[in-house]
């Protein structure tokens, strides 16, 4: 069936570096996403991959291998406002997202 | 700016009451969905449309249901409310040419049902 996990919560340091792994299964596979959703907020972008590798955007990176099933999102220099639920997704038609539960992070000073 | 604006932030509404959740873009997107999210879950999607006029049905589309007329408009309905709709709920936009699929998401409204 159809399974996305990713721990419920993480803590983390200011300034530090933390990982958030997502693993998953899906019967179809068309890239995967990481959203950021601050509390009460609505859930905006960070990453796409859909091919193996990672992709660098800042101090955020996101990492996919597809043959594992496998995406962790890398967070750098962390700062107060990285506090936020991550979410990872899996496009797995043309409109299908199936969704984690999020990881909540938070960052202590 | 792109923005998609949902009506309402929070409505409290009785058991059986109709209610509306409305949806605008203004980024002339194709895709428009709603999901609705809840404490230890994933968003999960109630029902999309990809097409003024076209729906889909989601994951759980029972107890709802939607109304695309103009393209930058979808509209939740929930006919008859019952307590287990206590939820939030998030509406999201994407473009048909976008490589990525990007989903631009509203607000959220949270609805009580008492």
């Amino acid at each position: 069936g159809q399974n996305i996990d990713q721990p419920t919560e993480m803590t983390a340091t200011e300034g530090a570096i933390v990982q958030i792994n997502c693993t998953y299964q899906t019967s179809g596979f068309n890239g995967l996403f990481w959203y950021q959703q601050h509390a009460g907020e609505a859930p905006t972008f960070l990453s796409y991959n859909v091919l193996d590798g990672l992709e660098e955007k800042g101090r955020f990176s996101s990492f996919l291998s597809r043959s594992k099933g496998y995406s962790y999102l890398l967070l750098k220099e962390l700062q107060m406002k990285d506090s936020a639920s991550y979410l990872c997704a899996v496009l797995e038609g043309n409109y299908q997202l199936i969704w984690g539960a999020g990881t909540k992070l938070i960052i202590k000073p | 700016d792109v923005k998609v604006t949902q009506s309402s932030r929070y409505l409290v509404k009785r058991t059986g009451e109709k209610v509306f959740l409305e949806c605008v873009q203004d980024m002339d997107h194709e895709n428009m969905f709603w999901y609705r999210q809840d404490p230890g879950l994933g968003l999960r999607l109630i029902y999309f449309s990809y097409d003024v006029k076209m729906k889909e049905k989601g994951d759980i589309p029972e107890g709802y249901s939607v109304s695309r007329e103009k393209k930058e408009r979808f509209s939740l309905i929930l006919e008859s409310a019952s307590t287990n709709q206590t939820s939030m709920y998030l509406c999201a936009s994407s473009s048909g040419q976008q490589d990525t699929g990007e989903l631009f998401f509203g607000e959220g409204s949270r609805l009580t049902v008492l």
